[in-house]
């Protein structure tokens, strides 16, 4: 099956800060989600950006299919940014398909 | 915005009982999903559903079954509770390959 990896698995930041998520898949895919998983396990879509560039507020993603691999930033990181940040692929001949995560913690 | 709804956040049922997790979706989608979240295993796919009364496995249906009898419920069913499935279940939908909205989630406990 295709392959999601995302990096870094952990990430600490302090307040402020700037930082980049990445997400590299092995097979062509027909959508691709950023999600946020809060410490309450509900998962919030971020981003739904099979190719392109999107921004919202202080999140913006970048997925270049061609190369496989997408990119989600976090500019001045707020303690309320802290959680899993899941990247999600689907792939052509299948489902969503979740990467492992990335664990953020923002500290003030 | 599409809402998903679990109907409980927490669950806690004895071994051998039968066990109904229900989702909800409100923008006629046609495409539902239950997943469930594991710590070192990550996000696995249950069943899956395209349209009213149709179902079909995932990644890991084993001891789960679904019912879907109107468009907007999707059921999960566990027909004889076991403590290995102890988890968190999430519910999606999705209409097409667009993007996928889930539920809050279920944190099961079977003791």
């Amino acid at each position: 099956g295709i392959q999601v990896e995302q990096s870094p698995p952990d990430l600490i930041l302090q307040e402020g800060a700037n930082s980049t998520l990445r997400c590299n898949f092995s097979d062509s895919v027909n959508n691709l989600q950023w999600f946020h998983q809060n410490p309450w396990g509900q998962l919030i879509n971020l981003f739904y950006i099979p190719s392109g560039t999107k921004q919202n507020g202080r999140l913006s993603a970048t997925t270049v299919a061609t190369e496989r691999y997408s990119l989600l930033y976090i500019s001045s990181s707020q303690t309320t940014d802290s959680g899993v940040y899941f990247c999600a692929v689907i792939p052509s001949w299948g489902k969503l398909q979740f990467g492992a995560g990335t664990q953020v913690v923002v500290t003030p | 915005d599409v809402k998903v709804t679990q109907s409980s956040r927490y669950l806690v049922k004895r071994t051998g009982e039968k066990v109904f997790l229900e989702c909800v979706q409100d923008m006629d989608h046609e495409n539902m999903f239950w997943y469930r979240q594991d710590p070192g295993l990550g996000l696995r796919l249950i069943y899956f559903s395209y349209d009213v009364k149709m179902k079909e496995k995932g990644d890991i249906p084993e001891g789960y079954s679904v019912s879907r009898e109107k468009k907007e419920r999707f059921s999960l069913i566990l027909e004889s509770a076991s403590t290995n499935q102890t988890s968190m279940y999430l519910c999606a939908s999705t209409e097409g390959d667009y993007g996928y909205t889930f539920g809050s989630g279920t944190r099961l406990t079977v003791v």
